[in-house]
């Protein structure tokens, strides 16, 4: 059971590269989230997924995609990267049954990307 | 809008000395508030989920309660090993965390 899974943990991309920021987990969990992080600050919310096909705008969606194709995946697509996209980023899962208690959301471990 | 705000941004305390953190939000429909720690260059740390006006939940030095409106954090005599960021986060599809206390604890 390995939980959340991302890749890779550390990207340096020049400016109007793009790439692909994989997140990966093995419980089962409807809910799936990503953020980024600046220096000093808080997590801001990218894009969340509630399910397999359903995704939504978080508070700082510009410049990045996503899709959620199967339960387990949850990719984070950056087109052109621009030096702001500098920042660490996380993908987390939650579980939500619907009836019953949440219990916590799960983090990967970060992906530290720099945009040059 | 929802929205999660944490106070104070950030506090230094001497070890032994306790206080409060407070996480305040305005999101309808809460399905969970958390608190997590956050140490430099690390990933977030879950530490508690509270559900419900009234809830109380503890772990060692740490006790959290919950309100309508706020949730604290309260550290009794803290430990220079207390030293982290603290954040909050409110749950209703979107999870989302407020921008944390650095809590220093010095000996």
């Amino acid at each position: 059971n390995a939980g959340v899974t991302q890749t890779p943990k550390f990207r340096i991309l020049k400016i109007g590269q793009s790439m692909t920021l994989q997140c990966t987990q093995d419980m089962n969990h409807n809910y799936m989230y990503w953020y980024r992080q600046d220096p000093g600050m808080g997590l801001k919310l990218i894009y969340y997924s509630v399910g397999a096909g359903i995704t939504d705008k978080g508070e700082v969606p510009n410049g990045y995609n996503v899709s959620r194709s199967t339960t387990e995946d949850f990719p984070l697509r950056l087109e052109l990267a621009a030096p702001s996209q500098t920042s660490v980023y996380f993908c987390a899962t939650l579980d939500f049954p619907g009836t019953g208690e949440i219990t916590e959301a799960f983090f990967g471990q970060g992906t530290r990307l720099t945009v040059v | 809008e929802d929205q999660v705000t944490q106070s104070p941004e950030a506090l230094r305390l001497q070890e032994g000395e306790s206080s409060s953190l407070n996480c305040s939000y305005t999101v309808s429909g809460l399905r969970g508030l958390f608190w997590y720690r956050q140490d430099p260059g690390k990933g977030p740390e879950f530490l508690f989920t509270l559900y419900s006006a009234g809830e109380e939940k503890e772990k060692e030095r740490l006790k959290a309660t919950l309100t309508k409106k706020e949730s604290f954090l309260h550290i009794t005599a803290p430990k220079p090993e207390d030293s982290a960021t603290y954040l909050c986060a409110v749950h209703r599809n979107k999870l989302i965390f407020g921008t944390g206390t650095r809590l220093q604890v010095f000996p």
